[in-house]
């Protein structure tokens, strides 16, 4: 199984900062990387798929960039509505998700 | 709009199983596929498996591999999940959530989670 390991596991930010989080595969996805936006009591909600490209309706402040092994989700200047759990999934043999990041103030 | 509705919570003895249904609308069932996945309280995502009503193929992560089957019924655009031989570790939400029909992609339209508890 491919694991997927996110840094860091918590981050403090406050609103109007840049946010980075890393997500690391074991073995290349190539570009089948996913991130999610998960806040307490409700389903995930998708962002960013194949690793760069925005959901529609996200606001364009999320980005996604990295390809093989190594990938970031930036949020470029953080708003209250972002404090949440953030996750990646690869989808490139089967499926895995990294153990989740927590944006906190 | 696409929806996805599933079954009421369930409580479970250890060594039961449980199967949860995905009930869908707004779309054409049978051209997507569905995933699985469960979070245990204060945890984690956790894929399961997947299935495609689009070409009729399923996987299954090597965790769940012989204890979990996955279907799909295209007569009433409803998914289902069964979970066999239940223990503790298993008591968490199960999500299903659409996938394309032709390979395992990522969710954009997840159900609300269906809570299964397993206690004796």
């Amino acid at each position: 199984d491919i694991q997927m390991t996110q840094s860091p596991s918590t981050l403090s930010a406050s609103v109007g900062d840049r946010v980075t989080i890393t997500c690391r595969a074991s073995q290349s996805v190539s570009n089948w990387l996913a991130w999610y936006q998960q806040k307490p009591g409700n389903a995930p909600k998708l962002l960013i798929y194949k690793a760069s490209n925005l959901e529609s309706g996200v606001p364009s402040r999320f980005s996604g960039s990295g390809s093989g092994t190594e990938f970031t989700l930036t949020i470029s200047s953080l708003q209250p509505d972002d404090f949440a759990t953030y996750y990646c999934q690869q989808y490139s043999s089967y499926s895995t998700f990294g153990q989740g990041t927590k944006v906190a103030i | 709009q696409v929806q996805l509705i599933q079954s009421g919570p369930e409580v479970k003895k250890p060594g039961a199983s449980v199967k949860i249904s995905c009930k869908t609308s707004g779309y054409t069932f049978s051209n997507y596929g569905f995933t699985w996945v469960r979070q245990a309280p204060g945890q984690g995502l956790e894929w399961m498996g997947w299935i495609s009503a689009y070409i009729g193929y399923t996987s299954y992560s090597q965790k769940f591999q012989g204890r979990v089957t996955i279907t799909a019924d295209t007569s009433t655009s409803t998914a289902y999940m069964d979970l066999r031989g239940l223990t503790s570790d298993d008591t968490a939400l199960y999500y299903c959530a659409r996938v394309s029909g032709t390979y395992l992609g990522p969710s954009e339209y997840w159900g609300q989670g269906t809570l299964v508890t397993v206690s004796s």
